[in-house]
């Protein structure tokens, strides 16, 4: 099992372009979670999905949208990128109940320039 | 208002001894709390949880102890080895939102050896 992807690697956007990071995960997990990690910071989440069908806004979802494609995949965009947004990206996933931990991907290093 | 407090950025300990990390939290709702070790260019990987009806958890050199009076909690590395350097980050998780956790910032452990 690959546990949880994401792509790409790493990005460079001018400001004003638009992305769109990529997460699969393969654990038919349930809930998913998209956080960002700014330095000195800890990982705040931007948007989540508690299953299929389902997304929420997380502690900062400005200037973001989400979709969950299937059970597998939740993609998180950036419709109008700005220099704030530059971030390293993880999503993670989890099974359903209080005790489940989340698995994290390995990140997405973005800079918005 | 930050709800997880790590108020240590960075920790040294030499090798082979004891490493304790310290982390507060206000939110009384909480009631499962979670260690994760990050290290560098990869995604945050669960360590130990504890449930907030017990006060101590452990698992091999990691102990977890949970102080609900005072709000705090610790880890404890017991011995300390130099692959335990890592970025330790703090979790609590209230249920709410598909139990969604709210990080610390994080402590930077470094073992010496």
């Amino acid at each position: 099992n690959a546990g949880v992807t994401q792509t790409p690697k790493f990005q460079v956007l001018k400001t004003g372009q638009s992305m769109t990071l990529q997460c699969a995960q393969d654990m038919n997990h349930n809930s998913m979670y998209w956080y960002r990690q700014d330095p000195g910071m800890g990982l705040r989440l931007i948007y989540y999905s508690a299953s299929e069908g389902t997304t929420d806004k997380g502690e900062v979802p400005n200037g973001y949208n989400v979709s969950r494609l299937n059970k597998r995949e939740f993609s998180l965009r950036l419709e109008s990128a700005a220099p704030s947004q530059t971030s390293v990206y993880f999503c993670a996933s989890k099974s359903s109940g209080k005790k489940e931990t989340q698995y994290f991907g390995p990140g997405t290093r973005l800079l918005v320039l | 208002d930050q709800q997880v407090k790590q108020n240590s950025p960075s920790l040294s300990v030499q090798e082979g001894r004891i490493s304790i990390l310290n982390c507060d939290y206000t939110n009384s709702m909480f009631d499962y709390f979670l260690w994760y070790k990050k290290y560098p260019a990869e995604g945050p990987t669960f360590l130990i949880s504890i449930s907030s009806i017990k006060d101590k958890n452990e698992d091999g050199r990691f102990t977890v102890f949970l102080n609900k009076s005072a709000k705090h909690l610790s880890l404890h590395i017991v011995p300390s080895q130099p692959g335990d350097s890592a970025v330790y980050f703090c979790a609590g998780s209230s249920g709410a939102g598909s139990y969604q956790l709210t990080f610390g910032k994080g402590t930077k452990l470094s073992v010496i050896p």
